[in-house]
């Protein structure tokens, strides 16, 4: 079974852009989470969707945004960038939306210059 | 807010030693996940402990959780170079962070050959 795959898996935007990364989970999983990864603040939850919709949101600021489709792809949009959004952008899918193992994709490197 | 803390934040050992990292949470868990981030990589799910006192092995590796269900340790018994990584901690959110997963920040292994 293919996993979870992430587009693009590298970038490089200037700050004020705006910018949205992909997710397809492993087929069959129908929730998707995203996480934040920096050296300073570790692994931090953003939002996770189950049937297109928005089921838990971490303590992000309304510039990180994110939707679901009906295939269960997902992705994540922030807008209006700086710097401190450069990281590692995880997704993880899990079958539902109450199981807590998470499977991740190998994520999306975001560099904000 | 909640916190899931993990010690030492970094452990370097000459290949064949012991090693074990500790997480502890500020609240009791119902469980708790082990993850694995090799550099470069991303976080590979390990296991899950879900019992009191509960014990799991897996090759060189053993995890327990505690009686209290409030802590969690990993002993990796004689390190290997592909031991090498980074691991986490993680339990299921409460309160204002229901339905997430929050990390520890980790304890990253270096393996002297």
């Amino acid at each position: 079974k293919a996993g979870v795959t992430q587009t693009p898996r590298y970038l490089i935007k200037t700050r004020g852009q705006q910018v949205t990364l992909s997710c397809s989970p492993i087929s069959g999983h129908r929730s998707v989470s995203w996480y934040q990864q920096t050296p300073g603040q570790g692994l931090q939850f953003l939002f996770e969707y189950f049937s297109e919709t928005q089921r838990n949101k971490g303590n992000f600021p309304g510039r990180f945004s994110g939707r679901q489709f009906s295939n269960s792809r997902s992705e994540m949009n922030v807008s209006t960038l700086e710097l401190g959004d450069s990281a590692l952008y995880l997704c993880a899918s899990s079958l539902m939306w109450s199981e807590r193992t998470q499977y991740f994709g190998p994520g999306t490197r975001l560099l904000v210059l | 807010g909640q916190q899931v803390m993990q010690i030492p934040q970094y452990q370097h050992v000459q290949e064949g030693e012991d090693f074990t990292t500790y997480c502890n949470s500020s609240t009791t868990l119902s469980n708790i996940q082990w993850y694995k981030q090799r550099p470069g990589g991303h976080p590979v799910f390990l296991i899950q402990l879900v019992k009191s006192g509960e014990v799991k092995k897996q090759k060189r590796l053993t995890f327990q959780f505690g009686e209290a269900k409030k802590n969690s340790s990993l002993h990796i018994t004689a390190t290997q170079t592909t031991d090498v990584g980074t691991y986490f901690c993680a339990g299921p959110g409460y309160g204002g962070s229901q339905g997430n997963l929050i990390f520890g920040k980790g304890t990253k292994l270096s393996v002297k050959p």
